[in-house]
């Protein structure tokens, strides 16, 4: 089976670089990715990674260590609007993606 | 066209009903999904549709029962559901089943049995 482990709260200011770990145990690891979802939203794709290393798109950048099982989500120049919940998810070579339990982003002002 | 529709977006359905959830994308993904939210839970997976058939139901219950008419559109068929039950129920699609494609969500059926 898999599992993956990520904080379950992470509370940041405006403006303020923020990273969000996950650390993973699967067979068949294929890639870890990114979700945001708000409040009564579905979720949003943000990243992949399949090999090591970091992803950069705009705000957001993902790293993978394929060797220590560890990734993580680097949130910067925060905004209000991106107080959401943040699911990691690991895609094995089953065709499934299993969620994270996710970890909830308060930024205040 | 980059969305993945979910009609309806609520239901209240008792324990004696039969309902269908329906999605619809077209983007012409040939990976269909249907997951079970909680609230405050990650979403689960429950079965995934690929080239129109079936390849993974992660042993859910019988009471509920998917169908793929076309490469576009994915069933839900509920009957007989448990209070339990209750959840958002997200749609989602990808180019193909191979792990390394993105999956688009619709925005999901919140579905609540009495």
């Amino acid at each position: 089976g898999q599992s993956l482990e990520q904080p379950s709260e992470v509370t940041a200011v405006e403006g303020a670089i923020v990273q969000i770990n996950c650390t993973y145990q699967t067979s068949g690891f294929y890639g870890l990715s990114w979700y945001q979802q708000h409040d009564g939203g579905a979720p949003t794709f943000l990243s992949y990674n399949a090999l090591d290393g970091l992803e950069e798109t705009g705000r957001f950048s993902s790293f993978l260590s394929r060797s220590d099982s560890y990734g993580y989500l680097l949130l910067q120049e925060l905004q209000m609007k991106d107080s959401a919940s943040y699911f990691c998810a690991v895609n094995t070579n089953a065709g499934k993606s299993t969620f994270g339990d996710g970890t909830t982003l308060t930024v205040k002002p | 066209d980059t969305e993945v529709t979910q009609t309806p977006k609520h239901l209240v359905m008792g324990m004696t009903n039969k309902k269908s959830l329906k999605c619809e994308q077209h983007m012409g993904h040939r990976a269909m999904y249907w997951y079970k939210q909680k609230a405050k839970k990650p979403p689960e997976l429950m079965f995934v549709y690929s080239y129109e058939k079936l390849s993974i139901n992660e042993s859910v219950p019988s009471r509920f029962s998917p169908e793929c008419p076309n490469s576009s559109l994915l069933n839900l068929h509920l009957h007989a559901l448990q209070p339990e039950d209750s959840a958002l129920y997200l749609c989602a699609s990808s180019p193909t089943e191979q792990s390394t494609d993105t999956q688009y969500f619709g925005p999901g059926t919140r579905l609540t049995v009495l």
